[in-house]
């Protein structure tokens, strides 16, 4: 069983729609949380990173982590066609090394 | 933000070759780095942590005589995938912790191709 598992997709919205992203991770010890976006053959780039339970807001961007049910999402409001991309949840504890979900494809169509 | 460069860009070799793949952080110092492989359509996988001053350490699976780390400085890391092969083709992406938080930030990744 992976650590971090995340829905497959992919993920297929018109322009100024809402995107959700989720995931799930079953190692305890996770602490932070991150979201990065991926465009193809490009390295991921940062979008969020959180380290407790609740929200986090940065422009069209909310993250939501729920500790209890080890549930992680993330929101874009507005979607733009340059939204267009693959997503990462990632997770780590102390060591540094982050598990990342599978990856799902986001397509916002203009 | 952290600025994590990569060099090679795509790579192309022959069957038995060895290739060397640099890893850079440019505004910041990093003690340890982080080497991925991404297939197609797939997620990263971590293949090994690189320390400074230190051996690096493999994840289970990964060869260390196929894939050799060396973190010379507190700004460098090498991958050097050693004879490679056809199966060894893949996205090879490192990555560096930074800030109070030790946020990851990634290279743009090398593209490597064994014909």
């Amino acid at each position: 069983q992976k650590e971090v598992e995340q829905d497959p997709g992919p993920l297929s919205v018109p322009e100024g729609a809402i995107v959700s992203l989720n995931c799930t991770y079953s190692n305890s010890a996770f602490q932070y949380f991150m979201w990065y976006r991926q465009y193809s053959r490009k390295g991921p780039e940062l979008l969020m990173y959180t380290y407790s339970s609740g929200n986090k807001e940065d422009g069209r961007f909310t993250a939501q982590v729920d500790k209890s049910s080890k549930y992680i999402s993330l929101f874009i409001r507005d979607s733009q066609p340059s939204d267009s991309a693959t997503y990462l949840c990632a997770s780590t504890s102390n060591d540094y090394k982050l598990s990342f979900g599978a990856g799902t494809t986001v397509t916002v169509r203009a | 933000g952290a600025v994590v460069s990569q060099h090679p860009s795509w790579v192309i070799c022959k069957s038995g070759t060895s290739v060397k793949i640099e890893c850079r952080s440019l505004d910041f110092q990093a003690t340890t780095m982080f080497w991925y492989r991404q297939f197609p359509k797939q997620s990263l996988m971590l293949m090994a942590t690189s320390n400074e001053g230190s051996k690096a350490t493999y994840e289970q699976g990964v060869e260390k005589d196929k894939f050799l780390i060396n973190h010379a400085s507190l700004t460098l890391s090498t991958l050097t995938v050693t004879s490679a092969h056809p199966e060894d083709s893949s996205f090879y992406i490192c990555s560096a912790p930074q800030g109070y938080t030790d946020t990851q930030y990634f290279g743009p990744g090398t593209r490597l191709t064994v014909l």
